[in-house]
């Protein structure tokens, strides 16, 4: 079966300092990953997804930074945060070429920037 | 561009209480989807819809895909403290890879 693990689970982190969050997907090959934050109680807003390794594409504009080095593994980078760079960042998978593009996601990563 | 609209936004009700939340858009989906995410996790998909029209239960969950497949809703019977949460639609895109996700309603039942 396939399983989705994301990780750290909790971070806090001064202003200005660098982020890596990372994400692996296990038991598929070649899934589409997703990069997600969601403010407080609210809904989800897409930051990167990737269809394949080292195709990134970027919805928001900021300081953030996605990167797939391989197929299965999508990591979230910053050099530096900022305030706003607050929230819970949720990874997610869903397969390729499945057109109803169920998404399946980790656990999420709390991150609070001070 | 296509949005997903759900309402309401916050419901609080009382353990036995049935509850129906809606999720509306002026777009066409080929298929819905409904998420429960409880706090500090990540979303769990619950359904997917298909067919317009469609009704599908799950256990006290009832989830209806509208005919013309631009509106769903969620019923729950005798809701329970553990079906709070945050209740998410999502459709996919119609030219692209991404799914579009609904404004979220927040479901906290008390005891």
């Amino acid at each position: 079966s396939q399983t989705i693990h994301q990780w750290p689970a909790t971070l806090v982190q001064p202003v200005g300092s660098p982020l890596s969050l990372e994400c692996t997907v296990e038991g598929t090959s070649n899934p589409n990953l997703y990069w997600y934050r969601q403010a407080a109680g609210r809904g989800l807003q897409l930051l990167f997804y990737s269809v394949g390794i080292g195709q990134i594409s970027s919805e928001v504009p900021q300081n953030l930074s996605a990167s797939r080095p391989q197929d299965r593994q999508f990591i979230l980078s910053s050099k530096k945060l900022l305030l706003s760079d607050s929230g819970f960042y949720l990874c997610a998978w869903n397969a390729d070429r499945v057109v109803r593009r169920e998404l399946f996601f980790g656990e999420g990563s709390r991150l609070t920037v001070l | 561009t296509q949005l997903l609209e759900q309402s309401p936004q916050f419901l609080s009700i009382q353990e036995g209480e049935n509850l129906t939340v809606y999720c509306n858009s002026s777009s066409v989906f080929s298929s819905l989807q409904w998420y429960r995410q409880e706090p500090g996790e990540g979303p769990v998909l619950l359904v997917t819809v298909v067919t317009g029209g469609e009704v599908k239960k799950l256990k006290r969950l009832t989830f209806q895909f509208g005919d013309a497949r631009k509106d769903s809703s969620l019923h729950i019977t005798a809701a329970q403290p553990g079906d709070t949460g945050l209740y998410l639609c999502a459709g996919p895109s119609y030219n692209t890879d991404k799914l579009i996700f609904g404004t979220g309603t927040r479901l906290q039942v008390f005891p």
